[in-house]
């Protein structure tokens, strides 16, 4: 199994600051045939089901606010929050699609500091 | 429009098994995947099994030994998860969630989370 390794665990930024949130794969989950990276991010707010922010490592979901950006390829990825916001407190984690099982990273808590 | 609503809370005594549904609605049942994955109290996400709603193929996670079972009614537009033999780590929010590229991508469109209870 490709084991998801997020950095760090939680995460204290101050309002307008960026926050950064770091990702690495136990193995390459780059498709070499198309160059694509099956890697995605999620935001979760407590009471809610998951909610795709980004896909293919950097393609941000219609709808996302554009402070969300997606990095990397390979094993190391990065999500960044250019600016933060109130309503971006809540617990983020990335997740594989390359191949099954589709593992998730622990998560990271992002507070507001 | 488009969406995945999933099944009601359940309570369940160890030793027993529960399954949960998981009706999609507003797009081609057919034409993508889902992924069962569940959240036990204050935990992350674990990911559970993955099934192609077109010809039914299925992948299971190994840290379920054999407990769970995903199937797919196309005619009615939904999936079903399975798992036997609960004990009380099994208690969770169970999510169905659909993927974004056919069967290949990422999970865009997720049920509301079914809460399922074990307990004696």
């Amino acid at each position: 199994d490709i084991v998801m390794t997020q950095s760090p665990h939680s995460l204290s930024v101050s309002l307008g600051e960026r926050a950064t949130i770091n990702c690495k794969s136990s193995q390459s989950v780059l498709y070499t045939s198309n160059n694509w990276n099956y890697l995605c991010w999620y935001q979760q707010k407590p009471g809610q089901p998951p909610k795709l922010l980004i896909s293919w490592a950097s393609t941000r979901e219609s709808g996302v606010p554009d402070r969300f950006s997606g990095s990397g390829s390979g094993t190391d990825f990065t999500l960044t929050i250019s600016s933060l916001q109130v309503e971006d407190v809540a617990v983020y984690y990335c997740q594989q699609y390359y191949t099954t099982p589709h593992t998730f990273g622990q998560g990271t808590k992002l507070e507001i500091k | 429009q488009v969406q995945l609503v999933q099944s009601g809370a359940e309570v369940k005594n160890p030793g027993a098994s529960v399954k949960i549904s998981c009706k999609a609605s507003g797009y081609t049942f057919t034409s993508y995947a889902i992924q069962w994955a569940r959240q036990a109290p204050g935990q992350g996400l674990e990911w559970m099994g993955w099934i192609n709603a077109g010809n039914g193929n299925t992948r299971y996670s190994q840290n379920f030994q054999g407990r769970v079972t995903i199937t797919r009614d196309s005619s009615a537009s939904t999936a079903y998860m399975e798992l036997t033999s609960l004990r009380s780590e099994d208690t969770a929010v169970y999510y169905c969630a659909r993927d974004n590229n056919g069967g290949n991508g990422a999970y865009n469109l997720w049920g509301q989370g079914t809460r399922v209870t074990v307990s004696s």
